[in-house]
């Protein structure tokens, strides 16, 4: 199947600092990107949908302005926790997808705030 | 709202034992179903998929019935080897188009041999 790359794979930040999280399609052209979250034994939330060239579609109760996606090209999309904080720790997954096709998923990103 | 419920984990087998995890759904329109697995330091990788009632999705020797009057997808697996430890996920798109996935909270399946 096509390849996801997610950039880094673990961080760790100081609170207050912002980060930058990396979703690569690297065989393909993904109209669309997911980002999702996923705490200890539970399911993965989705937090947002973004499409290339337009502003992400946030799910209902995450902070926009806290958790910046840029979409900027058809192979990348980038997610940005600003301000991070110890709650903000978690482990954060990214897909990707042609128009009604299989999502690929990156490996995910340990997000950990101290 | 659309939800799934997948049985906790872990679940611990001997190698070449019968494997199901369960997984029933909450759904108002017509979803399409899945299951993910991750291998250990690995992304999510679709198993298999099935888009309406009593459809059949099979891989690797992984199967599931989409089961619209119990609201079920059931995975099941005759034989499991030590390579099948994973993590496995029950997955629902509902339809719309939107290609959003909504997911259960993920089964861990450890086979020893």
């Amino acid at each position: 199947g096509a390849v996801v790359s997610q950039h880094p794979s673990w961080v760790i930040c100081k609170s207050g600092t912002s980060v930058k999280i990396e979703c690569r399609s690297l065989d393909f052209q993904a109209t669309t990107m997911f980002w999702y979250r996923q705490f200890p034994k539970q399911s993965l939330m989705l937090m947002a949908t973004s499409n290339e060239g337009s502003k992400a579609t946030y799910e209902q109760g995450v902070e926009k302005d806290k958790f910046l996606i840029n979409h900027a090209s058809l192979t990348l999309s980038t997610l940005t926790v600003t301000s991070a904080h110890p709650e903000d720790s978690s482990f954060y997954i990214c897909s990707a997808a042609l128009r009604n096709t299989e999502a690929f998923f990156g490996q995910g990103t340990r997000l950990t705030v101290v | 709202g659309d939800s799934v419920t997948q049985m906790e984990g872990p679940v611990t087998l001997s190698e070449e034992a019968f494997l199901t995890i369960n997984c029933t759904y909450t759904a108002t329109g017509y979803p399409s179903l899945f299951w993910y697995v991750q291998y250990p330091g690995e992304g999510l990788q679709l198993l298999l998929k099935a888009t309406k009632a009593d459809d059949k999705g099979s891989n690797k020797g992984f199967e599931a019935t989409y089961r619209k009057e119990t609201t079920s997808f059931h995975l099941e697996k005759g034989s499991v080897q030590v390579s099948d430890s994973a993590v496995y996920f029950c997955a629902l798109s509902d339809g719309s188009g939107t290609d959003k996935l909504i997911f259960g909270t993920g089964t861990r399946l450890q086979v020893f041999p």
